[in-house]
């Protein structure tokens, strides 16, 4: 069975600083990782996905993935408040399809 | 757009009865899926339809059954509930026909059942 292991925090971040959020995964033969964001009673919100080692910027976010190091992390520059959220990672391709990460809880401090 | 959307948003019931959670996208997906989200267990997966016709288990598929309607339909039928099944329900789309967690999947509101 795949396994996508989080640091379930909380993890506590000043507001305008950096926030780091990392993940790794058991199954080499994931393909493709996503990070969803989801507030308290709300839904998960799909907010990055990456598929080829590196880095992929989408405004405020970044998202990194190492394959040799089945390692995907979640950079948020400039925090907000508002990202204040359980943030899930999930890794798919592989023979158990997509499997998520029980999240990692982020609280950014004013 | 509505997206993704399910009903109920809540429902509370007794041991013993059962019921239908509906699911409906209107964005052309192939792919559907019903979750479960429990504290503590993240989201795992009940069952699945990869396209229209077919309907695969997952993570934990006892207890539930499930129905690919048409294309834009998907539902999660529990015959007998147990308040092991007390959870919020997510349905999910996505554009792939593989089942094999590729593509980005986008989810409803969820559901949330309490069983007495």
């Amino acid at each position: 069975q795949k396994e996508v292991e989080q640091n379930s925090g909380p993890l506590s971040v000043p507001e305008g600083a950096i926030a780091s959020l990392n993940c790794t995964y058991s199954d080499r033969g994931s393909q493709s990782f996503f990070w969803y964001r989801q507030y308290s009673g709300k839904s998960p919100e799909l907010i990055m996905f990456i598929y080829s080692n590196g880095d992929k910027e989408d405004g405020r976010f970044t998202a990194q993935l190492n394959k040799a190091s089945q390692y995907v992390s979640l950079l948020i520059r400039d925090s907000q408040p508002s990202d204040s959220a359980t943030y899930l990672c999930a890794a798919g391709g592989g023979a158990d399809g997509l499997t998520f990460g029980k999240g990692t809880h982020l609280i950014i401090q004013p | 757009n509505a997206g993704v959307t399910q009903t109920p948003k809540f429902q509370v019931l007794k041991t013993g009865q059962s019921m239908t959670l509906q699911c409906a996208q209107d964005m052309n997906h192939n792919s559907m899926y019903w979750y479960r989200q429990d504290p503590g267990m993240g989201l795992r997966l009940i069952y699945y339809s990869a396209s229209e016709g077919t309907t695969d288990k997952g993570e934990v598929p006892n207890g539930y059954n499930v129905s690919r309607l048409n294309k834009r339909e998907f539902s999660l039928r529990l015959e007998s509930a147990a308040p092991s099944q007390t959870s919020v329900y997510f349905c999910a789309s996505s554009e792939e026909g593989s089942g094999m967690g590729n593509q980005p999947q986008h989810f409803g509101d969820g559901t949330r059942l309490s069983i007495l």
